[in-house]
């Protein structure tokens, strides 16, 4: 089952930096895309989500970008902080059903 | 800040046992989730749960499997006989919505070791 896709295992950046974290889909019905970040033995923690009537959703560092068209969505985080260092999951669901369908994950390091 | 709480964090088994593992959802949120990651893979949806009934489960949800809400607060998934192919992490996640759109919040998870 390969409807969400991560294509980039890991990423590293620099602090200060701007980190940019990707997600492919291939499932048009999907209508919500959420991004959480996880920690190592650590749950899911939700970020940000992103309605597919919409384009952008930002809060505070973190923006969502979604591209229909491209059935594509990117999670842009700015400035990138240490603290950010964790695998970031993109899942997405539509309507009818109650699951997340969870990419493979990208593994984020940013370094001073 | 509201959480989901999830014990033990980690139970070790015998490969034929049964185990529970036990999940509080966020007190407010009427809907409730398990979800699973064997180590490497994707996180994926074993069943969702409201109102006392199954709402919805996967393929993986076999008749090993089953949930229960014992009281107003506890969540509790059940494998009846666990196999080798059962160790993996065990999330419990929790929503205020019903389907899409729906952010669902989840415990720190359960790591299940199948001996």
């Amino acid at each position: 089952d390969q409807q969400v896709k991560q294509n980039s295992p890991s990423l590293s950046v620099q602090e200060g930096r701007i980190s940019i974290l990707n997600c492919d889909y291939t499932n048009s019905m999907f209508d919500y895309f959420l991004w959480y970040k996880k920690y190592p033995a650590e749950g899911p923690t939700f970020l940000i989500s992103i309605s597919s009537i919409k384009d952008k959703n930002e809060d505070g560092r973190f923006t969502v970008f979604l591209n229909k068209s491209a059935k594509h969505l990117s999670l842009h985080i700015v400035p990138s902080q240490p603290g950010d260092s964790a695998v970031y999951f993109c899942a997405a669901s539509y309507h009818g059903t109650d699951k997340l369908i969870f990419g493979t994950g990208t593994r984020l390091q940013v370094f001073p | 800040e509201p959480e989901v709480t999830q014990t033990p964090s980690h139970q070790v088994t015998q490969m034929g046992q049964e185990v529970i593992l036990r999940c509080v959802p966020i007190s407010n949120h009427l809907y409730f989730y398990w979800y699973r990651q064997i180590l490497g893979q994707k996180v994926e949806f074993l069943v969702s749960f409201y109102n006392n009934e199954i709402s919805e489960k996967s393929e993986i949800f076999d008749d090993q499997f089953s949930v229960e809400r014992p009281d107003g607060s506890n969540f509790t998934l059940k494998i009846r006989s666990t196999k080798l192919e059962d160790s993996a992490m065990y999330f419990c996640a929790s929503s205020e919505a019903f389907a899409s759109p729906n952010t669902q919040y989840f415990g720190p998870g359960t790591r299940l070791t199948v001996l």
